[in-house]
């Protein structure tokens, strides 16, 4: 298996613009996560879904922010407006059947906002 | 909520020595999993070791070996004969066995641990 694919692996984009996260998981995995990294705050989860089901977008910070799972092989994370304080790394991790033993993580997307 | 502290921001060790890596987490659970995460320079997250709760052995995967203490809520990590490729960023995270925060990881502030030759 190919493991968690996320793209792209960095954006650069503009403050006002709309950015799109993708992630493939690992076939087979019924669980997702959307997770943020930076300095300040470490390592947040954002969302997570479980047979395609949104469970708890409560990490989700504003309104600006949204996730979907048309699928079981595809999920989005997007951002609109972006701004520069969204800036970090977002990672997307599967897992089989909640994760007891351990997610499998993305390489993650180096997100800058200018 | 839980919580999970690694009180340790750097650590540094000479090649081919021991090191360990301290966690605490909080949590009124009885049942969950801990893991230990390794984040290298690449930011790839790589799972280094799991320990369920119940269990009272400690795991152990190699060189990486953990001391779980499930009254004091600790959970160490203990890496030997560390090699250079061992430089990383290391996470200490915690997941409920079961209710509504089932497969939410919980992650510490982790702990850069550098090998020198």
């Amino acid at each position: 298996d190919a493991g968690v694919i996320q793209s792209p692996r960095h954006e650069v984009t503009e403050m006002g613009q709309e950015v799109t996260l993708r992630c493939k998981p690992i076939s087979g995995h019924d669980y997702l996560f959307w997770y943020r990294q930076t300095m300040m705050r470490g390592l947040e989860l954002l969302i997570y879904f479980n047979n395609n089901v949104p469970i708890d977008d409560s990490g989700m910070p504003e309104d600006r922010f949204s996730a979907k799972m048309p699928n079981a092989s595809f999920s989005t994370l997007k951002i609109q407006p972006s701004e520069p304080r969204d800036s970090a790394v977002y990672f997307c991790a599967s897992s089989f059947r909640g994760g007891g033993y351990g997610y499998t993580f993305g390489s993650g997307t180096r997100l800058t906002v200018v | 909520a839980q919580t999970v502290t690694q009180s340790q921001p750097e650590m540094s060790v000479q090649e081919a020595e021991t090191v360990t890596l301290s966690c605490t987490y909080d949590t009124s659970e009885s049942n969950y999993y801990l893991f230990w995460y390794k984040q290298p320079p690449s930011r790839q997250m790589i799972l280094v070791i799991r320990q369920e709760a119940y269990k009272q052995q400690n795991a152990t995967e190699n060189r990486f070996s953990v001391n779980f203490q499930k009254a004091a809520k600790s959970f160490s990590l203990k890496i030997s004969d560390s090699q250079l490729g061992d430089t990383a960023m290391y996470f200490c995270a915690f997941m409920n066995a079961g209710g509504t925060s089932y497969g939410k990881l919980t992650f510490g502030q982790g702990t850069i641990l550098t090998v020198h030759p």
